[in-house]
C-alpha cells in the first residue's frame, strides 16, 4: 500500500524554523517527483515547493524562496522541508504529495502535519 | 501564473441528486485539468485527471469534462458519503500547479 506519512509540524514563534518530514513507503520512492502543498485554515490548497526524483531540481513557490529548502534521501524513502523565517501566513497544514515526472497530478498524498505559526 | 475559479463556493443537494461543480481557468490548460475530493479531517484524494478520466477505485457516479479554460465536475447520483469540498487544480503549467479555492458538497 501506497503511502505517505507526515511529521515535524508545531507552534513556532514568528521568525523561527522548523523541518517537515514525510516518510513514504510502498513505491519506489526516487522514481517520483514528490511536492509539498499546504492549507491555511479555512483556505484553498496551494503548492510550496516541488522536488525531482533524482533530486537535482527543485522549485519553490515564490513566497517561500528564500525561506524554505526542499530536500530528499532516497536511501532513507524520506521528504524534507526546511523552513526559515516562518511567519503567521505560514500557518497551515502541510501535505506531501507524490506525482510522475512532468504535467501529472498528484496521485498520492500524506495525511498533513499543522505548522502553527504565533507568538 | 494561471488563476482557477471554481463556482459555486457552496452547493446544497438532496441525495440521488445531481450535483454540478464548475472551475474555469484564466488561461487554457488543454486538458490537464484534476480534480480532487477533501473530506474534513482528511487529505484530498485524486477524482479525476486529464479533466475526465477516473482514478483507480473512483466510483462511476463522478465523472468530468471539459478542455482549454472551462471544466465541469459531475456527480449523477450525490450520496450522503459524497459530502466533501472539491477543488480543481491545473497542471498544464508545471510549476506551480495552481488549485482553485474549492467548492463544498453539502447533503440537502
Amino acid at each position: 500500500e501506497v503511502q505517505l506519512l507526515e511529521s515535524g509540524g508545531g507552534l513556532v514563534q514568528p521568525g523561527g524554523s522548523l523541518r517537515l518530514s514525510c516518510a513514504a513507503s510502498g513505491f519506489t520512492f526516487s522514481s517520483y517527483a514528490m511536492s509539498w502543498v499546504r492549507q491555511a485554515p479555512g483556505k484553498g490548497l496551494e503548492w510550496v515547493s516541488g522536488i525531482s526524483g533524482t533530486g537535482d531540481s527543485t522549485d519553490y513557490t515564490d513566497s517561500v524562496k528564500g525561506r524554505f529548502t526542499i530536500s530528499r534521501d532516497n536511501s532513507k524513502n524520506t521528504l524534507y522541508l526546511q523552513m526559515n523565517s516562518l511567519g503567521v501566513d505560514d500557518t497551515a497544514i502541510y501535505y506531501c504529495a507524490k506525482k510522475v515526472a512532468g504535467n501529472r497530478p498528484f496521485d498520492t498524498w500524506g495525511q498533513g502535519t499543522l505548522v502553527t505559526v504565533s507568538s | 501564473e494561471i488563476v482557477m475559479t471554481q463556482s459555486p463556493a457552496t452547493l446544497s443537494v438532496s441525495p440521488g441528486e445531481r450535483a454540478t461543480l464548475s472551475c474555469r481557468a484564466s488561461q487554457t490548460v488543454s486538458s490537464n485539468l484534476a480534480w480532487y475530493q477533501q473530506k474534513p479531517g482528511q487529505a484530498p484524494r485524486l477524482l479525476i485527471y486529464g479533466a475526465s478520466t477516473r482514478a483507480t477505485g473512483i466510483p462511476a457516479r463522478f465523472s468530468g469534462s471539459g478542455s482549454g479554460t472551462e471544466f465541469t465536475l459531475t456527480i449523477s447520483s450525490l450520496q450522503s458519503e459524497d459530502s466533501a469540498v472539491y477543488h480543481c487544480q491545473q497542471y498544464n503549467n508545471w510549476p506551480p500547479g495552481t488549485f482553485g479555492q474549492g467548492t463544498k458538497v453539502e447533503i440537502k
